[in-house]
């Protein structure tokens, strides 16, 4: 059975950082291309970015609006995936999820059940 | 960035009732659209990829269709267990976006 499960979140003030956990099992981690997508309260989802597969070089991609503060990386020797969140800001509040695809242009098939990151003084 | 507009924002239904929903790209997107179902207090599941394609155990009153930049989710029967927030996302082109979602509500 596929599971992800994010850990990490919670609050904190602006201008900290915080780094998110997605543990995961059932399949062969580093065949995947993993990404976190996160959802502020009653909004629409927001791609922050992938890490590809072993196949290609398990490079990242990020959206403009969190190029440079955040950081996505993955311990395939623990099929762990991270979120480094840096200078954080009030408007990074929301419930972050990962997720997982075979590819750039492929449908994420499964989801974690999300972390709420609040940043609030 | 490709805009993603759903339509409309909500909608209340009764059950049985036949439901579309829209999904508008700001620039061509071939078919790599997917749909998302997220029920209150849960993650999204994917219901269609690749504009028409239904998932696996997706109930098929659920179908997907559309390409370039017009895309509907049609529900032929509405359940209970249909109430939901249904987002529609580009795969197309970075960065990855998504609509603002459609609510389906109880009439």
């Amino acid at each position: 059975e596929v599971k992800l499960v994010e850990s990490g979140g919670g609050l904190v003030q602006p201008g900290g950082s915080l780094r998110l956990s997605c543990a995961t099992s059932g399949f062969t981690f580093t065949d995947y291309y993993m990404s976190w997508v996160r959802q502020p309260p009653g909004k629409a989802l927001e791609w922050l970015g992938f890490i590809r597969n072993k196949a290609n070089g398990y490079t990242t991609e990020y959206s403009a609006s969190v190029k440079g503060r955040f950081t996505i990386s993955r311990d395939n020797s623990q099929s762990i995936l991270y979120l480094q969140m840096n200078t954080l800001r009030a408007e990074d509040s929301a419930t972050y999820y990962c997720a997982r695809s075979t590819g750039k242009t492929a449908p994420f098939a499964y989801w974690g059940q999300g972390t709420l990151v609040t940043v609030s003084a | 960035n490709i805009v993603m507009t759903q339509s409309p924002k909500s909608m209340s239904m009764s059950v049985g009732e036949r439901v579309t929903l829209s999904c508008k790209a700001s620039e061509n997107v071939g078919t790599y659209v997917s749909w998302y179902q997220q029920k209150p207090e849960q993650s999204p599941k994917l219901l269609i990829y690749g504009a028409s394609n239904r998932y696996t155990g997706v109930p098929d009153r659920f179908t997907g269709s559309g390409s370039a930049t017009d895309f509907t989710l049609t529900i032929s029967s509405v359940q209970a267990e249909d109430l939901a927030d249904y987002h529609c996302g580009q795969s197309y082109s970075y960065p990855l976006t998504f609509g603002a979602g459609t609510k389906l509500e109880l009439k």
